[in-house]
């Protein structure tokens, strides 16, 4: 069974840095690429971005690029995000999702709320 | 970026009845791909390839379209299905969902 557990969330200053991690089992976590998406408190949907299955190509939306970081530990079967300098639109709860279906987003973690408030 | 237009974005539904759910896209996608989010659990994927139902998924539920005009069908609604719905689309980067329809039970 695909397992997902993203972890680091938490309330954060604006201006702050956060890690956010997302240990995954039951799938060989090293043949895919990983996404990680988000949804604000009004419910709308994200796609923050996503990383190839060795780590070695990232894709970011556009709005996030310069302050957001994929990384992944194969070894450790372990999704990272790296958010900086964040801002209060970036509250919401943060998911990482695995791929089957022909769809990046088959199998979702429970997600982890991010708070930016001062 | 392709923008996905759901509608309506509330509605509510007896028991057995007939449910319709829509997207519209800025732009004509390939595929549509559809989600269901109860409460405060995570988004599940219920369709992709705009017809074909993920495993488990009822039959109740189907899915169709093409373009830019993309439909989600409950046959008989239960109250199981009481959720938001987002529709997605892959054809184009970046990824984009539609606001979502809430489905409340009637």
């Amino acid at each position: 069974e695909v397992q997902l557990v993203e972890s680091g969330g938490g309330l954060v200053q604006p201006g702050a840095s956060l890690k956010l991690s997302c240990v995954a089992s039951g799938f060989t976590f090293s043949d895919y690429w990983m996404s990680w998406v988000r949804q604000t408190p009004g419910k709308t949907m994200e796609w923050i971005g996503d990383i190839k299955y060795d780590g070695s190509y990232t894709n970011y939306a556009p709005s996030l690029k310069n302050r957001f970081t994929i990384s992944r530990d194969n070894a450790k079967s372990t999704l990272y995000l790296q958010m900086s300098n964040v801002r209060s639109e970036d509250t919401a709860t943060y998911y990482c999702s695995a791929p089957n279906y022909g769809s990046p987003f088959a199998y979702w973690g429970q997600g982890t709320l991010v708070t930016v408030s001062s | 970026e392709i923008v996905l237009t759901q509608s309506p974005t509330t509605m509510a539904a007896s028991p057995g009845e007939k449910v319709t759910l829509t997207c519209l896209a800025s732009s004509s996608v390939n595929y549509m791909y559809w989600y269901q989010q109860k409460s405060s659990a995570s988004p599940k994927l219920l369709i992709y390839y705009t017809s074909i139902l993920a495993s488990g998924v009822p039959d109740r539920f189907s899915g169709s379209g093409s373009g830019t005009s993309y439909s989600l069908t409950i046959s008989s609604m239960e109250a199981e299905d009481a959720a938001i719905y987002y529709c997605l689309q892959l054809t184009s980067t970046p990824p984009t969902f539609g606001a979502g329809t809430k489905l409340e039970l009637k």
